[in-house]
């Protein structure tokens, strides 16, 4: 099966410094990937999409200076936090649709990485 | 917007009781409707996807019904084990964006 990771899947940093996490498609080719955080005991939500080679569509309300997405090739999507502040401690999750399939068929999701920021 | 409810938020049954969860949701006009596990943690397992013109999926033990017309959707697992245990989620396909509900929170009692 299509398999998503992420990296790093646990990070712990101070507040003011930037975090960088990658997404990537191990056996297949996505045009689109998807970005999304989770608080404890909340569901997900979409945070932006990201489409190879063009700028990322944030959702309302996520602000587009504090969480850089580059999807520079394929197979790799990168969310960066920047100046990260404890508020933004939440568990990001990416997800993926394979380039073969339509957007009928499932997403496949990256195992996550929580953030914890001091 | 699609607004995805999950009730209940938690149930807790005895091993080999039957699960229902109910999933409702406000637009209609989706592509499909899954469901996924998501263990403490951990990231989402796909279980069923019912593509809109579908009325019901099945999987083993895992049964999944949609109707479109009423917005609802339920996943019923027949005789619940302790490792099904786990946060189950639904999610709407509209466009191309999933919406997710709260999910709910399953413990089987061994």
């Amino acid at each position: 099966g299509a398999v998503v990771s992420q990296h790093p899947s646990w990070v712990i940093c101070k507040s003011g410094t930037s975090v960088k996490i990658e997404c990537r498609s191990l056996d297949f080719q996505a045009t689109t990937m998807f970005w999304y955080r989770q608080f404890p005991k909340q569901s997900l939500m979409l945070m932006a999409t990201s489409n190879e080679g063009s700028k990322a569509t944030y959702e309302q309300g996520v602000e587009k200076d504090k969480f850089l997405i580059n999807h520079a090739s394929l197979t790799l999507s990168t969310l960066t936090v920047t100046s990260a502040h404890p508020e933004d401690s939440s568990f990001y999750i990416c997800s993926a649709f394979p380039l073969a399939g339509g957007y009928q068929e499932t997403q496949y999701f990256g195992p996550g990485t929580r953030l914890l920021v001091l | 917007k699609q607004e995805v409810t999950q009730i209940p938020a938690a149930l807790s049954v005895p091993e080999g009781e039957n699960l229902v969860l109910n999933c409702s949701f406000t637009d209609s006009a989706i592509y499909n409707l899954q469901w996924f596990r998501q263990d403490p943690g951990k990231g989402l397992t796909s279980l069923l996807l019912i593509q809109s013109s579908q009325r019901e999926q099945t999987s083993g033990r895992l049964n999944a019904s949609l109707d479109k017309s009423s917005g609802r959707s339920t996943l019923y697992i027949a005789a619940s084990q302790p490792g099904d245990s786990a946060t189950y989620l639904c999610a709407a396909l509209n466009d191309y964006k999933l919406s997710f509900g709260a999910g709910t929170t399953v413990t089987v009692r061994a």
